[in-house]
């Protein structure tokens, strides 16, 4: 079953103990991308990477990091985290293919991991 | 940067009726943009999305508008069913970078 999974679902932490969360696909997408949502703003980027060894910053990277040594696996790292970091994160992955008028894509992504920083 | 716009942050449509979310953005070199749903506690879905070579993309009941010059695109949802009911977000990026910014969301109510 084609899936992106996250762990861990829901972490309640204290400010400046560092935590990852991971995602992994099975997919063998190229492309995945961690999100954060907060009520009224939307979904917000905070990282992503085109390829193994290839990340870039989305637009609210500021306190993360992210890693990909490989296909399947892309974490989120949270050195320091503070109260403002409390948020449902997502990962994502996704492929696309066709020529360059007609492309398609497809994207999937995880259950979410809801995060609280004391 | 990309900035995208959506418009109304709240939609309620009798059932059977077509309900309307239109999005505009910033950056001309944007080319890509897509459409997501979210049922209350569950994950994003990507439902449809359309590339800057084409004016309109079709699906079932759903479609999606593009209109370059004014920066703007439109998702049309007709024949509304109580299933809709979620939140949509839209939104945009340039195709070959995954630098993806969202609007911040509509939430559509189908009244039975």
């Amino acid at each position: 079953e084609a899936q992106v999974t996250q762990n861990p679902r829901y972490l309640i932490t204290v400010t400046g103990k560092k935590l990852t969360v991971t995602c992994s696909q099975n997919m063998n997408h190229e492309y995945m991308s961690w999100y954060r949502q907060d009520p009224g703003l939307g979904l917000r980027q905070i990282y992503y990477s085109m390829n193994v060894e290839v990340t870039d910053k989305g637009d609210v990277p500021e306190g993360y990091k992210v890693s990909r040594k490989e296909k399947r696996n892309f974490p989120l790292i949270l050195e320091s985290p503070s109260p403002n970091q409390t948020s449902l994160y997502f990962c994502a992955s996704s492929y696309q293919w066709g020529g360059p008028s007609v492309m398609e894509e497809t994207q999937y992504f995880g259950p979410g991991t809801r995060l609280l920083v004391l | 940067g990309e900035n995208v716009e959506q418009h109304p942050s709240t939609l309620s449509v009798q059932e059977g009726d077509s309900a309307v979310i239109k999005c505009t953005y910033s950056d001309s070199a944007s080319n890509y943009f897509p459409w997501y749903k979210q049922e209350l506690g569950k994950r994003p879905q990507l439902i449809i999305d359309i590339r800057s070579n084409v004016g309109e993309k079709k699906d079932q009941r759903i479609a999606v508008t593009l209109n370059k010059t004014a920066k703007h695109f439109s998702l049309h949802i007709t024949e509304t069913q109580p299933e809709d009911s979620a939140v949509y977000f839209c939104a945009a990026r340039r195709f070959g970078n995954e630098k993806l910014t969202f609007g911040t969301g509509t939430r559509l109510t189908i009244i039975p």
